[in-house]
């Protein structure tokens, strides 16, 4: 099983500063990557994939970095609407999926 | 538009059964792998496992085998996630998202289940 763990737990950022996320693999996963966001009541959404690729309408301040076992993912400018809880996803090892532990990105 | 519309929340006791639905709509249902995540109350995301609705190949996350059946109606576009006895660990919301290659791009609103003890 691939483990995949995120770093820090909580992001304490204020608005238009730079919030850099962090996802760790146990063991090589390529760049198959996806991040994801859920905000408070909602299902999450997809933002990346294949670690680097923004999915269809997602702001340009978001940005995917990263191969093997080290993964980043960039808000470049937070906006108010970008507080929420992002995971990472592996599915390097299908049909064998995992998700990290997610991390909180919160109002400084 | 592509939809994923699941069945409304569930209030159970311990050791009774559940089926919960996932109705996809706006693509071809039957050539996608639809995927079941469990997030229990304030803890993250767990994939418990994916149907490819053509032919109902099942893969399911070890975790979870035996667990819980997952299962699909192809000509009514739905994928479902059941248990045969429920326990209170089993409360969680529950999502079912399409995988669009291997990553889920597009997901339901969720279902919320219920057990008590």
């Amino acid at each position: 099983e691939i483990v995949m763990t995120q770093s820090p737990a909580t992001l304490s950022v204020s608005p238009g500063e730079r919030a850099t996320l962090s996802c760790r693999a146990s063991q090589s996963i390529s760049s198959d990557l996806a991040w994801y966001q859920q905000k408070p009541g909602q299902a999450p959404r997809l933002l990346i994939y294949e670690a680097s690729t923004r999915a269809t309408g997602i702001p340009a301040r978001f940005s995917g970095s990263g191969s093997g076992t080290e993964f980043t993912l960039t808000i470049s400018s937070l906006q108010s609407e970008d507080f929420a809880i992002y995971y990472c996803q592996q599915y390097n090892k299908w049909p064998l999926l995992s998700f990290g532990g997610g991390t909180k990105v919160e109002s400084k | 538009e592509v939809q994923l519309v699941q069945s409304g929340a569930e209030v159970k006791k311990a050791g009774e059964s559940l089926k919960i639905s996932c109705k996809g709509s706006g693509f071809t249902f039957r050539s996608h792998w639809i995927g079941w995540v469990r997030q229990r109350p304030g803890k993250g995301l767990e994939w418990m496992g994916t149907i490819y609705p053509g032919d109902s190949d099942v893969r399911y996350n070890p975790t979870f085998q035996g667990q819980v059946t997952i299962s699909a109606d192809k000509s009514i576009t739905t994928a479902y996630l059941q248990w045969s006895s429920l326990k209170a660990s089993d409360t969680a919301t529950y999502y079912c998202a399409r995988q669009w290659t291997k990553e889920f791009d597009s997901w339901g609103q969720g279902t919320l289940v219920t057990v008590s003890s």
